[in-house]
């Protein structure tokens, strides 16, 4: 069956930096599209970032751009969200999720946590 | 950039319809995908593309998507329908994916 399942969370103060991993299996993972989408304790879900299936494309939402990279390794069915400058409103729980053609999200994980916190 | 515009709450007794809007912009003319989020759980797609319903979502959700407003629909609702509802969709126009605010549902 169908798993994503994220690593990588904790706590880390403002200005640091964290790497989030999702690690994918039961599927054929190079033909999806991934995303990172978070939500804040208490908040909506947000949308964080998108890479296509083959690495080729990423898009950022504006409040991470030029701070978070999304990437991705077909040879080990891995997704990664690099995260710098963290500051204390990117504490949220953070899913990846699957999709394609950039339709609906078919799959997500279980979520990991990130605190940003002094 | 986009904006979807969802009411905060919604509230239904067991038993009638719920019927969950997201607002936007000529929203008719995009495909939009609507997410149950129970407490503590990962979300699920229960309409997507508008109007089509996955396997496993029962025949009670159903969706619409016409002019400036997409509307999930809940018919006979159930306490066990009682989540957090969010519209999305992806804007061509910014190459972004949009989330709508979110509705809360419950069940009286």
């Amino acid at each position: 069956q169908v798993q994503l399942v994220e690593s990588g969370g904790g706590v880390v103060q403002p200005g640091r930096s964290l790497r989030l991993s999702c690690a994918a299996s039961g599927f054929i993972f190079r033909n999806n599209d991934v995303d990172w989408v978070r939500q804040a304790p208490g908040k909506g879900l947000e949308w964080v970032a998108l890479i296509s299936y083959d690495g080729s494309s990423t898009y950022y939402a504006d409040s991470v751009k030029g701070r978070f990279t999304i990437s991705r390794d077909n040879s080990k069915n891995k997704l990664f969200l690099q995260m710098n400058s963290l500051r204390t409103e990117d504490t949220a729980i953070y899913y990846c999720a699957t999709s394609r053609d950039r339709g609906p999200f078919d799959s997500w994980g279980h979520g990991i946590l990130v605190t940003v916190s002094s | 950039s986009y904006v979807l515009t969802q009411q905060p709450s919604v509230s239904v007794a067991p038993g009638k319809t719920a019927r969950i809007t997201c607002g936007g912009n000529n929203i008719g003319s995009k495909s939009v995908h609507w997410y149950q989020n129970k407490s503590g759980q990962a979300p699920v797609v229960v309409i997507y593309f508008d109007s089509d319903r996955p396997s496993g979502i029962p025949e009670r959700f159903s969706g619409s998507n016409s002019a400036n407003t997409a509307t999930l629909t809940i018919s006979r609702v159930e306490v066990g329908d009682e989540a957090d509802y969010y519209c999305q969709l992806w804007d061509s126009s910014s190459d972004h994916r949009v989330f709508g605010g979110g509705t809360k549902l419950t069940v009286l």
